[in-house]
């Protein structure tokens, strides 16, 4: 089993619309969260970090889960601008590496 | 300011060649990072430096695969006997410290023919 889960997608949605990703991670004593987005054949680049408290950068808001072990990223009023891939990502203090654990990765195309 | 350089951006070689690939980190940074993505997947964490040490050198896959830090900054990454399957784009990311957040670089695409 992964570390990090996600749907892969693709996920098509029109302009305007609201889509949510989800992402499962296995290791409870995962400490840190976020989101990265990577552009096609581009380097992946931080959106968000994401709490336990929820937090919101404009249209994005990212939401933790600590029990269930579950992150999701919600996008709302879709731009074109938007279509990317949208990679979870999480970390551990043990150890202190910082090392970065991604998902898959989950790609949405937003169409006009 | 400069963000991480990778060089090369693109390398092609044959089957059991040797190839070295080069991070130069934003000026500063202490921590460096390598990681390999192949097609359709993620990011897998390699290795990592915390000044001119390997910290943690778990996720390299096997002995053909080194990395060295010499001076703290530049990193090279070395891939000996190459094989098709080490073809990925290797990405290096720089850090100011541990548990700060990681920039990183365009990448290196390798394709082993």
């Amino acid at each position: 089993r992964k570390e990090v889960e996600q749907d892969p997608g693709p996920f098509n949605v029109p302009e305007g619309a609201t889509v949510a990703f989800n992402c499962t991670y296995s290791n409870s004593a995962s400490q840190s969260f976020f989101w990265y987005r990577q552009d096609c054949r581009k380097e992946p680049k931080l959106l968000m970090s994401v709490y336990s408290s929820g937090n919101e950068d404009g249209r994005f808001t990212a939401q933790l889960n600590r029990a269930s072990q579950y992150i999701s990223l919600l996008i709302r009023d879709s731009k074109l601008s938007d279509s990317a891939t949208y990679l979870c990502v999480v970390t551990f203090n043990s150890g202190n590496t910082g090392k970065l654990i991604f998902g898959q990765g989950t790609t949405l195309q937003v169409k006009p | 300011g400069a963000g991480v350089s990778q060089t090369p951006s693109n390398k092609v070689t044959e089957k059991g060649k040797y190839v070295e690939l080069r991070c130069d980190p934003i000026s500063g940074h202490t921590a460096l990072y390598w990681y390999r993505q192949s097609l359709g997947q993620g990011p897998e964490f390699l290795i990592y430096f915390q000044g001119t040490g390997a910290a943690d050198d778990s996720g390299l896959p096997n002995d053909r695969f080194f990395a060295v830090r010499p001076e703290g900054s530049v990193s090279t990454l070395k891939i000996q006997r190459t094989e098709r399957g080490d073809s990925a784009v290797y990405l290096c990311a720089s850090s100011p410290g541990q548990g700060n957040i990681q920039y990183f670089g365009a990448g290196t695409r390798l394709s082993v023919l």
